[in-house]
């Protein structure tokens, strides 16, 4: 079975510029998450969508930070414009509808290096 | 709100040796659930062991176990029989017992954990 895939690995840009990192869930996962984990930190939240729908996004700085999860399926996370405190691994993640509490697939991660 | 606190940054452990990790958690809620997760370089995080709050019982995993004190607000794991590819950063997280759907998380900062030869 494939994992959660993302990309691109590793992006250094420009701080004002634009970036977008793409996910795709595992199949069938109705559930997909994006955490952005800052170094010294732990992984926090920023949107969960459930299908395409989105269950919570209290914590995605609305102003700069916006996703989608067109299809039900693959995701996409864009920020603009980028700020230095941007810098971090954003990870996806994705679960079954009828997940065990605590039963995540994690990607490896897209590190953001905001200059 | 809940927080998640790991007071370790970095623990060492010799291979074959038994360390544990500490955390401490603060929430108003009576039920809930706690995590360690196991983030090794540049690999995908893996959940380790679960422990539901309404259990007394302590989780047990293989070498991995836990130490669950709900009055004290702790949570620590304990790794037996260390292995070199024991070595990640862990991270314990909490999760509310009733969510709305899915896995919303709260983790705390991490502790990397090094396995010495």
């Amino acid at each position: 079975e494939a994992g959660v895939a993302q990309s691109p690995r590793y992006k250094i840009i420009e701080k004002r510029q634009s970036v977008a990192f793409w996910c795709n869930p595992i199949s069938g996962h109705a559930t997909l998450y994006w955490y952005q984990q800052i170094l010294g930190q732990g992984p926090k939240l920023l949107i969960q969508f459930q299908n395409n729908g989105v269950v919570d996004d209290s914590q995605l700085p609305k102003d700069r930070f916006s996703a989608e999860r067109l299809k039900g399926v693959d995701s996409t996370l864009k920020i603009q414009p980028a700020k230095l405190e941007d810098s971090a691994v954003y990870l996806c993640a994705s679960s079954p509808g009828r997940a065990f509490p605590g039963e995540l697939f994690f990607g490896e991660g897209s590190r953001l290096t905001v200059l | 709100a809940q927080t998640v606190t790991q007071s370790q940054p970095e623990m060492s452990v010799q291979e074959a040796e038994t360390v544990t990790l500490s955390c401490t958690y603060d929430t108003s809620e009576s039920d809930y659930y706690l995590f360690w997760y196991k983030q090794p370089p540049s690999r995908q995080m893996i959940l380790v062991i679960r422990q539901e709050a309404y259990k007394q019982q302590n989780a047990t995993e293989n070498r991995f176990s836990v130490n669950f004190q709900k009055a004290a607000k702790s949570f620590s794991l304990k790794i037996s029989d260390s292995q070199l590819g024991d070595a990640a950063m862990y991270f314990c997280a909490y999760r509310s017992l009733f969510t709305g759907g899915g896995n919303k998380l709260t983790f705390g900062t991490g502790t990397q954990l090094k396995v010495e030869l």
